[in-house]
């Protein structure tokens, strides 16, 4: 199977623009989930959606904002961006409807200048 | 809060040298711990899935193991292309999402 694939996989942005990232999941997974990563902070979750729902929401602004297509497609937007939004966007998919062991892609990196 | 530690934070080892990473937990109700591997500038590779303590799983050079309070990494004979950070997730409770480990930066020199 093929596995989970992330576009852009680098984008340079400026602040106050907004960005939208894609994940396509792996095959017959219905869970997506995205993560930030930073040195500073580790792997950081934003959210989660299942059957184009989202069931889960980490702490982060209401800049960030994501949704799933009926296909399990997924993307994630931020808009307004900051400086610190510079970090790598992981997305990962689950096959099990609670859960379970997560497959990433690998990842888009944005710089935000 | 669920939480998890892992230790130590980074880890140098000769090609050859066994040693173990750690990754501490307290949650209620463990679902399932994970382990991964994370290359630089890459996304986290899959590795094992413990459900309960006792359980044991290998893969290669790898050995992961389940106590009710903590899991350990045990790598045996290292090489150089065992160098990644390692990372940790814990599922517990009603949850449907893994808490992350800060993870483990591991160098094996040749």
């Amino acid at each position: 199977k093929a596995g989970v694939t992330q576009t852009p996989r680098y984008l340079i942005k400026t602040r106050g623009q907004q960005v939208t990232l894609s994940c396509s999941p792996i095959s017959g997974h219905r869970s997506v989930s995205w993560y930030q990563q930073t040195p500073g902070q580790g792997l950081q979750f934003l959210f989660e959606y299942f059957s184009e729902t989202q069931r889960n929401k980490g702490n982060f602004p209401g800049r960030f904002s994501g949704r799933q297509f009926s296909n399990s497609r997924s993307e994630m937007n931020v808009s307004t961006l900051e400086l610190g939004d510079s970090a790598l966007y992981l997305c990962a998919s689950s096959a099990g409807i609670q859960g379970g062991e997560q497959y990433f892609g690998p990842g888009t990196r944005l710089t935000v200048t | 809060e669920d939480q998890v530690t892992q230790s130590p934070e980074a880890l140098r080892l000769q090609e050859g040298e066994s040693s173990s990473l750690n990754c501490s937990y307290t949650v209620s109700g463990l679902r399932g711990l994970f382990w991964y591997r994370q290359d630089p500038g890459k996304g986290p590779e899959f590795l094992f899935t413990l459900y309960s303590a006792g359980e044991e799983k290998e893969k290669e050079r790898l050995k992961a193991t389940l106590t009710k309070k903590e899991s350990f990494l045990h790598i045996t004979a290292p090489k150089p292309e065992d160098s990644a950070t390692y990372l940790c997730a814990v599922q517990a409770g009603g949850s449907y999402i893994p808490t992350f480990g800060r993870g483990t930066s591991l160098i094996v020199h040749p």
